[in-house]
Protein backbone atom coordinates (compact mmCIF):
# COMPACT_ATOMS: atom_id res chain seq x y z
CA UNK A 1 0.00 0.00 0.00
CA UNK A 2 1.12 3.77 -0.73
CA UNK A 3 1.83 5.09 2.70
CA UNK A 4 1.26 8.95 3.49
CA UNK A 5 2.73 11.04 5.90
CA UNK A 6 1.66 14.24 7.63
CA UNK A 7 3.30 16.83 8.96
CA UNK A 8 3.17 18.42 11.92
CA UNK A 9 1.05 16.04 13.96
CA UNK A 10 0.16 18.69 16.06
CA UNK A 11 -0.15 22.79 15.37
CA UNK A 12 -0.50 25.31 17.51
CA UNK A 13 -1.72 28.46 16.22
CA UNK A 14 -4.02 31.59 16.53
CA UNK A 15 -6.42 33.32 14.58
CA UNK A 16 -5.83 34.90 11.69
CA UNK A 17 -2.30 32.56 11.12
CA UNK A 18 -1.50 31.47 8.14
CA UNK A 19 -1.09 27.28 8.47
CA UNK A 20 0.56 24.91 6.01
CA UNK A 21 -0.05 21.46 6.28
CA UNK A 22 2.41 18.57 4.57
CA UNK A 23 1.66 15.41 3.18
CA UNK A 24 4.00 13.04 1.71
CA UNK A 25 3.26 9.68 -0.26
CA UNK A 26 5.26 7.00 -0.40
CA UNK A 27 5.40 6.81 -4.16
CA UNK A 28 3.90 9.10 -6.90
CA UNK A 29 0.38 9.62 -6.84
CA UNK A 30 0.11 12.41 -9.76
CA UNK A 31 -2.44 14.25 -8.30
CA UNK A 32 -4.98 11.54 -6.92
CA UNK A 33 -4.93 13.50 -3.36
CA UNK A 34 -8.05 14.62 -1.40
CA UNK A 35 -7.74 16.71 1.97
CA UNK A 36 -10.52 16.29 4.89
CA UNK A 37 -11.22 17.93 7.90
CA UNK A 38 -12.34 16.33 10.24
CA UNK A 39 -14.36 17.59 13.80
CA UNK A 40 -14.47 15.34 17.35
CA UNK A 41 -17.87 13.08 16.96
CA UNK A 42 -18.42 13.98 13.19
CA UNK A 43 -17.46 12.30 9.64
CA UNK A 44 -14.64 13.71 7.68
CA UNK A 45 -15.54 16.27 5.44
CA UNK A 46 -14.26 16.64 1.97
CA UNK A 47 -12.23 20.50 1.10
CA UNK A 48 -9.58 19.69 -1.63
CA UNK A 49 -9.65 17.38 -4.06
CA UNK A 50 -7.34 16.50 -7.14
CA UNK A 51 -4.71 18.00 -5.26
CA UNK A 52 -6.21 21.68 -5.77
CA UNK A 53 -9.56 21.54 -6.91
CA UNK A 54 -11.82 23.17 -3.90
CA UNK A 55 -14.96 20.92 -3.15
CA UNK A 56 -18.17 23.17 -3.70
CA UNK A 57 -19.20 25.26 -0.65
CA UNK A 58 -15.75 24.95 0.87
CA UNK A 59 -14.47 28.49 2.05
CA UNK A 60 -11.63 29.92 -0.16
CA UNK A 61 -9.14 30.48 2.51
CA UNK A 62 -8.21 26.68 2.12
CA UNK A 63 -6.32 25.71 -1.08
CA UNK A 64 -3.98 22.43 -2.08
CA UNK A 65 -0.70 22.58 -3.86
CA UNK A 66 1.64 19.66 -4.82
CA UNK A 67 1.98 16.85 -7.49
CA UNK A 68 3.66 13.54 -7.57
CA UNK A 69 4.88 12.48 -3.81
CA UNK A 70 4.65 15.95 -2.23
CA UNK A 71 1.22 17.91 -1.52
CA UNK A 72 0.13 20.54 0.93
CA UNK A 73 -2.70 22.24 2.33
CA UNK A 74 -2.72 25.42 3.03
CA UNK A 75 -5.33 28.01 5.59
CA UNK A 76 -4.81 31.02 4.52
CA UNK A 77 -6.08 32.52 7.81
CA UNK A 78 -7.30 30.28 10.41
CA UNK A 79 -10.93 30.88 11.82
CA UNK A 80 -13.00 29.52 14.73
CA UNK A 81 -14.28 27.24 12.67
CA UNK A 82 -11.15 25.71 11.47
CA UNK A 83 -9.92 23.59 14.74
CA UNK A 84 -10.01 20.35 13.65
CA UNK A 85 -7.70 17.49 12.38
CA UNK A 86 -7.13 17.20 8.94
CA UNK A 87 -6.22 14.21 6.64
CA UNK A 88 -4.76 13.76 3.17
CA UNK A 89 -5.98 11.14 1.44
CA UNK A 90 -4.36 9.27 -1.79
CA UNK A 91 -6.53 7.71 -4.46
CA UNK A 92 -4.16 6.47 -7.19
CA UNK A 93 -6.07 4.33 -9.45
CA UNK A 94 -5.13 0.72 -9.13
CA UNK A 95 -3.88 0.99 -5.38
CA UNK A 96 -5.57 0.72 -2.54
CA UNK A 97 -6.88 4.19 -1.13
CA UNK A 98 -4.85 5.48 2.00
CA UNK A 99 -5.07 8.17 4.61
CA UNK A 100 -2.28 10.00 6.53
CA UNK A 101 -2.11 9.97 10.07
CA UNK A 102 -3.70 13.13 10.61
CA UNK A 103 -2.74 16.67 11.98
CA UNK A 104 -4.49 18.47 14.50
CA UNK A 105 -4.93 21.67 14.62
CA UNK A 106 -5.34 23.85 17.99
CA UNK A 107 -5.46 26.89 19.52
CA UNK A 108 -2.42 28.54 20.68
CA UNK B 1 -30.32 16.44 -0.21
CA UNK B 2 -27.65 13.36 0.11
CA UNK B 3 -28.36 11.46 3.18
CA UNK B 4 -26.60 8.41 4.26
CA UNK B 5 -27.51 6.67 7.08
CA UNK B 6 -25.50 3.98 9.29
CA UNK B 7 -27.34 1.38 11.38
CA UNK B 8 -26.26 -1.69 13.29
CA UNK B 9 -23.89 -0.98 15.20
CA UNK B 10 -23.08 -2.25 18.58
CA UNK B 11 -21.35 -4.92 21.32
CA UNK B 12 -20.40 -8.27 20.08
CA UNK B 13 -17.98 -10.55 21.69
CA UNK B 14 -14.75 -11.38 19.64
CA UNK B 15 -15.27 -14.05 16.81
CA UNK B 16 -18.98 -12.79 16.58
CA UNK B 17 -20.82 -11.63 13.69
CA UNK B 18 -22.51 -8.33 12.86
CA UNK B 19 -23.91 -6.52 9.91
CA UNK B 20 -24.14 -3.24 9.30
CA UNK B 21 -26.52 -1.53 6.79
CA UNK B 22 -25.98 2.37 5.24
CA UNK B 23 -29.40 3.63 4.20
CA UNK B 24 -28.85 6.20 1.01
CA UNK B 25 -31.62 8.76 0.20
CA UNK B 26 -30.97 12.34 -1.95
CA UNK B 27 -29.35 10.92 -5.33
CA UNK B 28 -29.36 7.52 -7.76
CA UNK B 29 -27.41 5.44 -5.46
CA UNK B 30 -27.43 2.74 -8.31
CA UNK B 31 -24.86 5.28 -9.98
CA UNK B 32 -21.95 5.64 -7.28
CA UNK B 33 -19.54 3.40 -5.89
CA UNK B 34 -19.43 2.90 -2.23
CA UNK B 35 -17.04 2.79 0.69
CA UNK B 36 -16.27 1.38 4.19
CA UNK B 37 -14.43 3.52 6.19
CA UNK B 38 -13.32 2.94 9.58
CA UNK B 39 -12.25 4.81 12.60
CA UNK B 40 -10.34 2.97 15.53
CA UNK B 41 -10.76 5.04 19.09
CA UNK B 42 -9.06 7.93 19.34
CA UNK B 43 -6.95 6.73 15.97
CA UNK B 44 -6.99 7.54 12.57
CA UNK B 45 -9.11 6.68 9.10
CA UNK B 46 -8.98 3.45 7.56
CA UNK B 47 -10.70 2.07 3.84
CA UNK B 48 -11.72 -1.29 5.13
CA UNK B 49 -14.66 -2.12 1.68
CA UNK B 50 -15.05 -0.68 -1.81
CA UNK B 51 -17.90 -2.09 -3.81
CA UNK B 52 -18.71 -0.93 -7.30
CA UNK B 53 -21.94 0.66 -8.71
CA UNK B 54 -23.71 -2.66 -10.08
CA UNK B 55 -22.36 -4.29 -7.02
CA UNK B 56 -20.07 -6.55 -9.71
CA UNK B 57 -17.06 -6.29 -8.07
CA UNK B 58 -15.62 -5.66 -3.94
CA UNK B 59 -12.26 -4.91 -2.43
CA UNK B 60 -10.77 -5.43 0.64
CA UNK B 61 -8.06 -3.74 2.91
CA UNK B 62 -5.86 -6.78 4.17
CA UNK B 63 -6.98 -6.29 7.26
CA UNK B 64 -10.46 -7.60 6.83
CA UNK B 65 -9.85 -9.96 3.67
CA UNK B 66 -12.09 -13.18 4.24
CA UNK B 67 -13.70 -11.86 6.97
CA UNK B 68 -16.28 -9.17 5.84
CA UNK B 69 -18.44 -9.28 2.88
CA UNK B 70 -19.17 -5.70 1.32
CA UNK B 71 -23.21 -5.82 -0.57
CA UNK B 72 -25.85 -3.57 -2.20
CA UNK B 73 -28.90 -3.65 -2.67
CA UNK B 74 -29.74 -1.26 -5.98
CA UNK B 75 -33.16 -1.81 -5.27
CA UNK B 76 -33.37 -0.92 -1.21
CA UNK B 77 -30.46 1.65 -1.51
CA UNK B 78 -29.03 0.28 0.47
CA UNK B 79 -25.42 -0.83 1.31
CA UNK B 80 -24.27 -3.79 3.96
CA UNK B 81 -21.10 -4.95 5.79
CA UNK B 82 -21.05 -8.16 7.09
CA UNK B 83 -18.63 -8.80 9.74
CA UNK B 84 -17.05 -11.90 10.92
CA UNK B 85 -14.46 -13.57 12.88
CA UNK B 86 -14.40 -9.91 15.14
CA UNK B 87 -11.19 -8.86 16.54
CA UNK B 88 -10.63 -6.58 19.32
CA UNK B 89 -8.67 -4.32 16.49
CA UNK B 90 -11.73 -4.13 14.26
CA UNK B 91 -13.75 -1.58 17.29
CA UNK B 92 -14.60 1.39 16.04
CA UNK B 93 -16.58 4.00 14.10
CA UNK B 94 -17.49 2.77 10.79
CA UNK B 95 -18.80 5.20 8.27
CA UNK B 96 -20.38 4.57 4.60
CA UNK B 97 -19.28 6.87 1.68
CA UNK B 98 -20.07 7.73 -1.68
CA UNK B 99 -17.53 7.68 -4.26
CA UNK B 100 -18.06 10.44 -7.33
CA UNK B 101 -16.29 10.63 -10.73
CA UNK B 102 -13.49 8.16 -9.13
CA UNK B 103 -12.69 10.57 -6.48
CA UNK B 104 -12.32 10.54 -3.10
CA UNK B 105 -15.89 10.47 -1.05
CA UNK B 106 -18.19 13.42 -1.22
CA UNK B 107 -20.35 12.26 1.15
CA UNK B 108 -20.50 9.77 4.59
CA UNK B 109 -23.11 9.15 7.14
CA UNK B 110 -22.63 10.00 10.66
CA UNK B 111 -20.84 6.86 11.62
CA UNK B 112 -21.80 3.26 13.74
CA UNK B 113 -20.52 2.07 16.62
CA UNK B 114 -18.54 -1.72 16.91
CA UNK B 115 -17.77 -2.70 19.92
CA UNK B 116 -15.77 -5.75 20.64
CA UNK B 117 -15.50 -7.05 23.71
CA UNK B 118 -16.20 -10.02 26.29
Amino acid sequence: DIQMTQSPSTLSASVGDRVTITCRASQSISSWLAWYQQKPGKAPKLLIYKASSLQSGVPSRFSGSGSGTEFTLTISSLQPDDFATYYCQQYNTHSWWTFGQGTKVEIK
Amino acid sequence: EVQLVESGGGLVQPGGSLRLSCAASGFTFSSHPMHWVRQAPGKGLEYVSAITSDGGSAYYANSVQGRFTISRDNSKNTLYLQMGSLRAEDMAVYYCAREVNSGPPDYWGQGTLVTVSS
